[in-house]
């Protein structure tokens, strides 16, 4: 089955600090990728759509310009979080897919705890 | 737009007893259904989905839902548990295409099963 990659699958920094989290679509071409966010026992909340090649587009709310979204080929995208804040601890979960009829594959995950 | 209700948040069971996780869902168009399962500290991982055809989907480790139109739902069954089953249980809904093409996730139920 398709195979989503996410890494780190843990990462704690101190406040102030820049994190890059990586999502790779391993067996499938994936023309659009998003990335959630799951606070604790609670459902995930999307936060940016991106298409390979163009802009992401961000949900009501959501900071574009702390969470940067890179959708550079088919197969990677990256989550920048910037200047990392304590409240930014976050369990985000890439996913992606590969046309619009197909169902969406899921990363791992990457849990964010900021200090 | 579209809304996912899943009526319970938690959901006991014995080993080896059948189970239903309940899912409801509105949409002023055609939607495709997804069930997704995510355990500890991990993605989601897709259950099952209706796309079209046959209302009774059938899924990976023994699960099945059936899509009723009429009572826009979307149930989630499997006739016999197992301790390994427990786990967060999603149900996801999607537009057809555009701008209603994003899933839309419930809250999730989490399926607790017991000894």
């Amino acid at each position: 089955g398709a195979v989503v990659s996410q890494h780190p699958s843990w990462v704690i920094c101190k406040s102030g600090t820049s994190v890059k989290i990586e999502c790779r679509s391993l067996d499938f071409q994936a023309t659009t990728m998003f990335w959630y966010r799951q606070f604790p026992k609670q459902s995930l909340m999307l936060m940016a759509t991106s298409n390979e090649g163009s802009k992401a587009t961000y949900e009501q709310g959501v900071e574009k310009d702390k969470f940067l979204i890179n959708h550079a080929s088919l197969t990677l995208s990256t989550l920048t979080v910037t200047s990392a804040h304590p409240e930014d601890s976050s369990f985000y979960i890439c996913s992606a897919r590969e046309s619009g009829i197909q169902p969406q594959h899921f990363g791992d995950g990457t849990r964010l705890s900021i200090l | 737009a579209q809304s996912v209700t899943q009526l319970d948040s938690q959901v006991p069971v014995f080993e080896e007893a059948p189970v239903e996780l309940r899912c409801n869902y509105s949409s002023s168009v055609s939607v495709y259904l997804f069930w997704y399962v995510q355990y500890p500290n991990q993605g989601l991982q897709l259950l099952l989905k209706y796309l079209s055809g046959s209302t009774l989907v059938k899924g990976i480790n023994g699960f099945e839902a059936e899509f009723n139109k009429s009572q826009t739902s979307f149930h989630l069954r499997k006739p016999s548990v197992h301790i390994s089953d427990t786990a967060e249980y999603f149900c996801a809904v999607k537009g057809y295409g555009g701008s209603q093409g994003n899933l839309i996730f419930g809250k999730g139920t989490k399926l607790s099963v017991k000894p």
